[in-house]
C-alpha cells in the first residue's frame, strides 16, 4: 500500500529551463493537492484538482505554473523557464475527498541554478 | 478565506515536560483540524487530527483541544523524548474543503 510517490526527489535545473515535477497519489484517492515550503517557511498552497479538472488554483502563479491530473498517469506540477525564486520543496498530497486527512509525499526539492 | 495562525514560532522543552502549541482560524465553517510533525528533509506525517463535533482527542502521549466558539485548537504532546523534535504544523478545512496550514513551530526537545 503505497503512500504518496513524487519524483524526482532532487532537481536542479538552470534559470529559464522547464521544471517537471510528479506526484503519484495513494491509490483509491482521487483529489491531489500541491504546496510550496521555503526554508524555514510554512506550506503555501498553489492548486488542487480531482482527475481531469483544477478545482482551486487560486494559489498558483499567474504565469509559467500549471498543474495537471490526467485521467491517466500522475499529477503533473509544471514550471516554464525558472528562476531562482522558485527554488524550493514542493510537496503533493492525496486524499480520498474533501474534508479527509491528506498524506503527503517527501517532495521534490527545486534548485534553480 | 481561512487564515490560521500558530503560536509559537519556536518552543524548547526539557525532556519529560510537557510542550503546548496553540493555533486559531477564521473561517467558522471550518469542520476539520489536522496536525501534522515535519522531520528535516522529509513531507509533513499526520499525527493527529480533530472533527468540529468532538471537544478533545488524545492518542497517547499526544492530545488535541478544540474550541469552536473561541476558533482556537491546540496540540499538547506529554513526557516529550527527543524523538519529538521538529516541526509542527496545525491545519484547517477552508471553504473549498482543502488545508490552511499555520507557519509551523519548531520544537526542540533538550536531554
Amino acid at each position: 500500500n503505497a503512500g504518496v510517490m513524487q519524483n524526482p526527489r532532487h532537481l536542479v535545473r538552470r534559470r529559464g529551463q522547464e521544471a517537471r515535477l510528479r506526484c503519484s497519489p495513494v491509490k483509491g484517492h482521487s483529489h491531489v493537492y500541491w504546496y510550496r515550503q521555503l526554508p524555514e517557511e510554512g506550506l503555501k498552497f498553489m492548486v488542487y484538482l480531482q482527475k481531469e479538472n483544477i478545482i482551486d488554483e487560486s494559489g498558483m502563479p499567474k504565469e509559467r505554473f500549471s498543474a495537471e491530473f490526467p485521467k491517466e498517469g500522475p499529477s503533473i506540477l509544471r514550471i516554464q523557464q525558472v528562476v531562482r525564486g522558485d527554488s524550493a520543496a514542493y510537496f503533493c498530497a492525496s486524499s480520498s475527498g474533501t474534508g479527509d486527512g491528506y498524506t503527503f509525499g517527501s517532495g521534490t526539492r527545486l534548485t534553480v541554478v | 478565506g481561512e487564515n490560521v495562525e500558530q503560536h509559537p514560532s519556536t518552543l524548547s522543552v526539557q525532556e519529560g515536560d510537557s510542550a503546548v502549541i496553540k493555533c486559531t482560524y477564521s473561517d467558522s465553517a471550518s469542520n476539520y483540524f489536522p496536525w501534522y510533525k515535519q522531520e528535516l528533509g522529509k513531507g509533513p506525517q499526520l499525527i493527529i487530527d480533530i472533527r468540529s463535533n468532538v471537544g478533545e482527542k488524545k492518542d497517547q502521549r499526544i492530545a488535541v483541544t478544540l474550541n469552536k466558539t473561541a476558533k482556537h485548537f491546540s496540540l499538547h504532546i506529554t513526557e516529550t523524548q527527543p524523538e519529538d523534535s521538529a516541526v509542527y504544523f496545525c491545519a484547517a478545512t477552508d471553504s473549498w474543503g482543502k488545508l490552511q496550514f499555520g507557519a509551523g513551530t519548531q520544537v526542540v526537545v533538550t536531554p
